[in-house]
């Protein structure tokens, strides 16, 4: 069965710091993983996904993550973070062949000014 | 550019009482996913369909039904509600095409659901 865990229930940094939220994972065979993010009152965004090939992968919005096969980890990152990035962020994963995602249980990020 | 509409925004029910909720998606997607999140909890997969015709349980399929109407509709029905279904309900949607499925799922609005 695949799971996703996102150890940080809250993350909380300083306008123009980096922007860290962590997410382990794991799964039988190769992994899909997703970042979505969600804005209070509306639904999931897609920001980025790691299907194959280079192990960084760049998203929307400046984010990017990194894939770890070894730590079975997909950190989600923004070098300057924005107060406007404050937000619910799930991490999820998806066995190859299988229609579902595994979300996580998410974490509240906020920036302060 | 509507992309997934859920409906009802919002809804107030009695325990016992039955609602059916709406999504739509304009798309062309072959999959639908019906969600419901809970605090701390994330998102837990009620039922998808993956493609028109076929439907499928999820994680927390207990006290809910499903229609997939056409490839554009699927629907959500809790017969007689109770308060542990007090959630919100997210509808999403996906293309799957042969083995490398792009899978990125677009997320309706939500619908707010609280059973007294």
């Amino acid at each position: 069965a695949q799971s996703v865990a996102q150890p940080e229930d809250q993350v909380n940094v300083a306008e123009g710091n980096p922007l860290t939220v962590k997410c382990t994972y794991s799964v039988s065979g190769n992994p899909y993983l997703f970042w979505y993010v969600q804005y209070p009152n509306r639904g999931l965004q897609f920001l980025l996904k790691y299907i194959t090939g280079d192990n960084l992968v760049k998203g929307s919005y400046g984010f990017e993550a990194e894939f770890n096969k070894s730590q079975t980890s997909f950190h989600l990152k923004k070098p300057s973070a924005l107060v406007s990035d404050s937000a619910l962020y799930f991490c999820a994963v998806r066995e190859v062949g299988d229609y579902k995602l595994s979300f996580g249980a998410g974490t509240t990020v906020t920036v302060r000014a | 550019n509507a992309g997934v509409t859920q409906t009802p925004k919002f809804q107030v029910l009695k325990t016992g009482q039955s609602m059916t909720l709406q999504c739509a998606q304009d798309m062309n997607h072959n999959s639908m996913y019906w969600y419901r999140q809970d605090p701390g909890m994330g998102l837990r997969l009620i039922y998808y369909s993956a493609s028109e015709g076929t439907t499928d349980k999820g994680e927390v399929p207990n006290g809910y039904n499903v229609s997939r109407l056409n490839k554009r509709e699927f629907s959500l029905r809790l017969e007689s509600a109770a308060p542990s279904q007090t959630s919100v309900y997210f509808c999403a949607s996906s293309e799957w095409k042969g083995t490398l499925a792009k899978n990125i799922q677009y997320f309706g609005a939500g619908t707010r659901l609280s059973v007294l």
